[in-house]
């Protein structure tokens, strides 16, 4: 399967350390994406990147939080001082920068902070 | 904000057909009308989208209400693998820009 991988699938931190999680993207996708979803509401965009380029950055995105895509590749987000309200579960979707704009979805990763 | 609207909830019988409703009454006219569905514990999947025809594909049919304001999401056939969160969305087709998803509506599909 050569679909949108995340990696870890759960992490469990406390309050106050540093986390990264990675997304590797479908090979021939050049934007990729990040959301939060929190328990019982949708997905929230936070930023995205078409190749290396970071193209939008969400108000959501605190100055806590930054994402690399450093070769166009695979992508990082990293967490710095967690807090309890960051405890979520973090998608990364990949997909072409022309088309319908469909966007594939990785299965996540979910942060619990405590 | 989500500019659609869904009911938060809806059951259907298994092997009958789940009629999915969305209103999206401010909606563009270089808007499209997208559907994805979430399964538990998974990302979401994108199932169809469409602009004012109705489409059909492997997964399901649209159809979009001759004034654009209102949609339907239609599984002919349900089955329990359909349970899911579903999500109605207007984005500009070919914008790339970042899906913006309301609550949806969680259909359990039932034996």
């Amino acid at each position: 399967d050569t679909g949108v991988s995340q990696d870890p699938r759960h992490k469990i931190t406390k309050r106050g350390q540093n986390v990264t999680f990675r997304c590797d993207p479908i090979s021939e996708h050049n934007r990729l994406y990040w959301y939060r979803q929190t328990l019982g509401q949708g997905p929230e965009f936070l930023t995205y990147f078409q190749n290396e380029a970071q193209l939008e950055k969400s108000r959501l995105l605190s100055d806590r939080f930054s994402a690399e895509r450093p070769k166009g590749s695979f992508s990082t987000l990293e967490i710095q001082r967690t807090e309890q309200g960051d405890s979520a579960m973090y998608l990364c979707a990949s997909s072409r920068a022309t088309g319908i704009g469909e966007q594939y979805f990785g299965p996540g990763t979910r942060l619990t902070v405590t | 904000d989500a500019k659609t609207t869904q009911p938060p909830s809806m059951d259907c019988a298994e092997g009958r057909a789940a009629n999915l409703p969305c209103n999206h009454s401010t909606i563009s006219g270089n808007e499209y009308v997208y559907w994805y569905r979430q399964i538990h514990s998974q990302g979401p999947q994108y199932i169809i989208h469409g602009l004012k025809n109705n489409e059909t594909n492997e997964m399901a049919s649209l159809i979009i209400t001759e004034d654009r304001k209102s949609s339907t999401l239609i599984l002919p056939h349900a089955t329990l693998r359909d349970t899911a969160v579903y999500y109605c969305i207007v984005r500009v087709e070919f914008g790339n820009t970042p899906l913006v998803f309301g609550k949806g509506t969680r259909l359990s599909v039932i034996a």
